[in-house]
């Protein structure tokens, strides 16, 4: 049972521009998403991560949409850039609860 | 100062051989995950240690998986009787003690496993 859909699998975008994945959860225990960002030949790296009681999280170029009722939230990257071409996870964690359960990844290339 | 360390960085076998997979953790952290990546499959979690309590085993896919946390450190991941299927990049974790899922995990880069 896959607990946190994540969407798109891969995805291109120009220099410049907007880069959106977007995830959903089944379980309303959840209560902190972290967004994981993986290079080549690395592990993944903690890139930004959010609770419940706010709807948007902004750090630099990357910016965090939650919407509790939706059970959903994404990832935004504005003037993405070659740097950010990347294998970027979401995931989903519970209080209490050490283990957070990761999507699928997608993989961002972006374009010159 | 030190990451999560993980060796080999690559091991190809033959089917059928075990293997062992190391994974040296960030001094100081007692939470310690492994994790499988396969392509198409995400990051699929495997084994949880937590200090001196008993680990969460409910992701390993098969009795042929195995993993041990000696002194609280280092980890060993054993694949027995490889199969071509368990061909992935099997990644490590660590994390500091706090109990919740806030806790940021720290990964390694991993050690690639090739099963011919």
């Amino acid at each position: 049972q896959q607990q946190v859909k994540q969407s798109p699998q891969s995805l291109i975008v120009q220099k410049g521009g907007i880069s959106i994945i977007n995830c959903a959860y089944e379980n309303t225990a959840f209560d902190y998403f972290p967004w994981y960002q993986q290079f080549p030949g690395k592990g993944p790296a903690l890139l930004i991560a959010i609770r419940p009681d706010v709807s948007e999280k902004k750090e630099g170029r990357f910016t965090i949409s939650f919407n509790k009722s939706a059970k959903q939230f994404s990832l935004h990257i504005m003037d993405s850039q070659p740097g950010d071409s990347a294998t970027y996870f979401c995931a989903a964690g519970k209080a209490g609860y050490q283990k957070v359960t990761f999507g699928i990844g997608t993989k961002l290339q972006v374009i010159p | 100062g030190a990451g999560v360390s993980q060796s080999p960085s690559n091991k190809v076998t033959e089917k059928g051989k075990d293997v062992e997979l190391r994974c040296d953790p960030i001094s100081g952290h007692t939470a310690l995950y492994w994790y499988r990546q396969s392509l198409g499959q995400g990051l699929e979690f495997l084994i949880y240690f937590q200090g001196n309590s008993a680990p969460d085993k409910s992701g390993l896919p098969s009795d042929r998986f195995s993993a041990e946390r000696t002194g609280g450190s280092v980890s060993t991941l054993t694949i027995q009787r490889t199969q071509q299927e368990d061909s992935a990049v099997y990644l490590c974790a660590s994390s500091l003690p706090g109990g919740s899922s806030t806790d940021t995990q720290y990964f390694g880069p991993g050690t690639r496993l090739t099963v011919l």
